[in-house]
Parts: C-alpha cells; sequence; structure tokens
C-alpha cells in the first residue's frame, strides 16, 4: 500500500526554523517528483515546492524562495524552513506526483504554527 | 504566474441533481488541468488529471471537461458523501503551479 507518512505538528516562534519530513511507501520512491502544498487557516491550498526524481531540480513559489529548501533522500522528503514567519503558519503536506504534474498520493499533513 | 479563477464560490446542490463547477486559467493550458476534492480533516484527493480523465477509483459520476482556459467539472447525480471543496490546479505553465480559490459544495 502506497503510504506517504508526515512528522508531527509543530509550535515555532516567528524568526525561528524546522524541519518537516514525509516517509515513503508502498512504491518507487525514486521515480517520482514530490511536492509540498499548504493550506492556511480558512484558506485555499497553495503549491509551495517541487524536487525532481534525482534531487537536481528544486523550484519553489515566490513567497518562501530563499528562506524553504526542499530535499529527498531514498526514501523521505523533506522541507526545511528558515526565518518562520506568522504568515507560514498552515497545514503543510507532502503529495506524489502523478507523473504529469497532478497530486495523485498525499501526505496526512503537517500543522506548523507560527507564533511567540 | 497562470491566475486560476473558480466559479461560483459556493454551490448548494439537492441530492441527485446535478452539480457543475467552473474553472478558468488566465492564459491557455492546454489540458494540463486537475480537479482535487478536499474534506475536513482528510487530503486531497485527485479526482481528473490531463482535464478529463478520472483518477483511479473515482466514481463515474465525476467528470471533467474543457481545454485552453475554461474547464468544467461535473458530478452527474450528487450523493451526502460529495460535500467538500473542489478545487482546479494548472500544471503547464511553472513554477509556480496554482490552483483555484476553491468551490465549497454544499448539499441543500
Amino acid at each position: 500500500e502506497l503510504q506517504l507518512v508526515q512528522s508531527g505538528g509543530l509550535v515555532v516562534q516567528p524568526g525561528g526554523s524546522l524541519r518537516l519530513s514525509c516517509a515513503a511507501s508502498g512504491f518507487i520512491f525514486d521515480d517520482y517528483t514530490m511536492h509540498w502544498v499548504r493550506q492556511a487557516p480558512g484558506k485555499g491550498l497553495e503549491w509551495v515546492s517541487l524536487i525532481t526524481t534525482d534531487g537536481g531540480g528544486r523550484y519553489y513559489a515566490d513567497s518562501v524562495k530563499g528562506r524553504f529548501t526542499i530535499s529527498r533522500d531514498n526514501s523521505s522528503l523533506f522541507l526545511q524552513i528558515n526565518s518562520l514567519r506568522t504568515e507560514d503558519t498552515a497545514l503543510y503536506y507532502c503529495a506524489k506526483d502523478y507523473g504529469s504534474g497532478a497530486f495523485n498520493y498525499w501526505g496526512q499533513g503537517t500543522l506548523v504554527t507560527v507564533s511567540s | 504566474e497562470v491566475v486560476m479563477t473558480q466559479s461560483p464560490v459556493t454551490l448548494s446542490v439537492s441530492p441527485g441533481e446535478r452539480a457543475t463547477l467552473s474553472c478558468r486559467a488566465s492564459q491557455r493550458i492546454n489540458n494540463n488541468l486537475a480537479w482535487y476534492q478536499h474534506k475536513p480533516g482528510q487530503a486531497p484527493r485527485l479526482l481528473i488529471f490531463g482535464a478529463s480523465i478520472r483518477a483511479t477509483g473515482v466514481p463515474a459520476r465525476f467528470s471533467g471537461s474543457g481545454s485552453g482556459t475554461e474547464f468544467t467539472l461535473t458530478i452527474s447525480s450528487l450523493q451526502s458523501e460529495d460535500l467538500a471543496v473542489y478545487y482546479c490546479q494548472q500544471y503547464n505553465n511553472w513554477p509556480p503551479m496554482t490552483f483555484g480559490q476553491g468551490t465549497r459544495l454544499e448539499i441543500k
């Protein structure tokens, strides 16, 4: 069974840092581009970042560029977030690319709360 | 950036009736469009990709159509479990990949 299992929720102060993780199983992880998508409270879905199969291609939304870093190893996806802002408060999802740009499997989400 | 605009914001439909959700792109995206269903407390679920291809396990009452800049998600006979927010997403011109703001589907 394909699974994407994310790390637990966090409360972090503004300016702080954290690392989200997403453990993949049930498919050949190395064969797929992976994404992070977030949803702020009461808002819609926002694409955050993607990493290609070999990690050579990494792309970011303008709102997070320079503060977020996506990475992967042979079975997990990561998102390093620095210089956290209150507007980064959101439920963060990892998602598997179908092979075309649609997301066919999603993790359960990690709630990140940025508050002093 | 491709801006995706969904309408209506909220749609109220009776069980058994047809629901029609619209999505417009600010520039041509060919058929590189997906639809997702998002229920409270759950992860989003892929319904449609390639504008009209149902994802694995998606009931036949869900169908997608359109190309270029205008797209439609149709639920042919609404069921109570279809209560959710529905998002369209383009993956033709990226980064960034962009979502619409969502349509909230209510059961009348």
